[in-house]
């Protein structure tokens, strides 16, 4: 079945770029998602990426996919304490109803 | 706009009795999705809905649990005889056609003492 794997933990200084990493193992994932979920709250879409495409960037963010690797990153450049939360990678496998398989999450402190 | 709507936003409940969580989708949003995510996991899949329609429920489990999208209102999951492993925070999502983006609720966050 599908699986994406991300690690648990991540810690940066503010001003410093963060980088989540992200594997999965469905080669037919159309879309890659990178969703942020601050304490207590929901998940707020940060970005995303089409499997045809090698990278995105929005403003801070910078998404790189690795196709072949099966490798998905989520760059923060000048990461805030603002970003402190968990991060979640997802995917939409080969599946008629678009559902979403996540990782497990990382979870980002940005220490003063 | 309204973003995905979820109430309660917390819910308890005593082992054996019935939880209702509510999801009214984005405006013009047909396609729901719910999905469960354990405590310091990651969201899984539970039933894609549209209209009236169970689209896909491979990821409920198959006993207490069921799921509705009426005509007219919003979509609810029910868990029946609740147990303490139901424990979770409930997402909600919605989107305006199968291929689009899905757009998460604030959660509803069920305990059972």
């Amino acid at each position: 079945g599908e699986d994406v794997e991300q690690s648990l933990f991540l810690s940066v200084r503010e001003g410093d770029s963060s980088v989540i990493n992200c594997t999965y193992t469905d080669s037919s994932s159309t879309y890659l998602y990178w969703y942020k979920q601050e304490p207590g709250a929901g998940l707020q879409l940060l970005t995303y990426i089409f499997s045809n495409m090698d990278m995105k960037q929005d403003q801070r963010l910078t998404v790189l996919l690795n196709k072949k690797d099966k490798h998905l990153s989520l760059r923060i450049a000048d990461t805030q304490t603002g970003d402190s939360a968990i991060y979640f990678c997802a995917e939409t496998g080969d599946n008629a109803g678009n559902m979403l398989t996540f990782g497990g999450g990382t979870r980002l402190m940005v220490k003063p | 706009n309204a973003g995905v709507m979820q109430n309660p936003r917390h819910l308890v409940r005593r082992r054996g009795q019935e939880a209702r969580l509510r999801c009214s989708p984005m405006k013009g949003h047909s396609h729901v999705y719910w999905y469960r995510q354990l405590p310091e996991e990651g969201l899984k899949f539970m039933v894609y809905l549209q209209k009236e329609n169970i689209i896909d429920e491979s990821g409920m489990p198959k006993e207490r649990f069921s799921a509705e999208f009426p005509k007219e209102g919003p979509s609810i999951l029910r868990i029946q005889q609740v147990v303490r492993g139901d424990s979770a925070a409930y997402f909600c999502a919605s989107s305006p056609g199968i291929a689009n983006i899905q757009y998460f609720g604030a959660g509803t966050r069920l305990s059972v003492l």
